[in-house]
């Protein structure tokens, strides 16, 4: 069972485009982080939000964890192909480790 | 600027050798953990370790070993490699202290067993 589900699994969008990634869980988490990975690399930490209904902004990327800290979302504004990866939630439970989501893979075409 | 690194990048090797990936990070961080990740997909805990002397098992169950010995270093070793083990090793390291302190990751090791 996957405790952390994100959606959609692959996206292919063009450039300019917009679009929302979605990391959902039944479980409450006392902070959620987003990572991105690029190919033949590890992935590099975004984002960490902590108080529940908290909007954090990195530029043209937008990220909001849910009110009861369960799910979380990442909107991307006007997408570029340097925006291409893997995009990874992680949530954290207990204070010792975390627990990724399952994936977005984001294409984005010239 | 994060400073962790893994060794080999890529190993190509036969069922039955004996196989240790090397992590080693430069920050001083405490804990330091092994990830087990499928090409785009999400990572598997299989290791952790809160500092020297300290090692634990994570989620996905592994046949590997891990050792901390330095707080810098945190091998991870394949006793007899078979297919099954072919995969990406991701390690990472943090610091101690509030629950949400980023994980620094390393490239990774892309292990095939052939």
């Amino acid at each position: 069972t996957q405790l952390l589900e994100q959606s959609p699994q692959f996206l292919s969008i063009q450039e300019g485009e917009n679009l929302t990634v979605y990391c959902n869980s039944s479980s409450v988490f006392s902070s959620l982080q987003w990572y991105r990975q690029e190919p033949g690399e590890g992935p590099v930490l975004l984002v960490t939000v902590v108080t529940g209904g908290e909007v954090k902004k990195l530029k043209r990327l937008t990220f909001q964890f849910g009110d009861a800290r369960k799910d979380s979302s990442l909107h991307i504004t006007a997408a570029q192909p340097g925006d291409t990866g893997l995009y990874l939630c992680a949530g954290n439970r207990n204070a010792r480790q975390l627990t990724f989501g399952s994936g977005t893979q984001l294409t984005v075409l010239p | 600027e994060a400073d962790i690194y893994q060794t080999p990048r890529y190993l190509v090797i036969g069922t039955g050798k004996k196989i240790t990936l090397e992590c080693s990070q430069t920050m001083g961080h405490d804990k330091m953990y092994w990830y087990q990740q499928d090409p785009g997909m999400e990572l598997h805990l299989i290791h952790y370790s809160y500092g020297v002397n300290s090692t634990e098992k994570g989620d996905l169950s592994s046949e590997s070993t891990v050792s901390r010995i330095r707080t810098e270093h945190f091998p991870l070793t394949l006793e007899s490699a078979r297919p099954s083990h072919t995969s990406q090793y991701l390690c990472a390291s943090s610091e101690t202290g509030v629950s949400n302190q980023p994980q620094h990751f390393g490239d990774g090791t892309r292990l095939s067993i052939l």
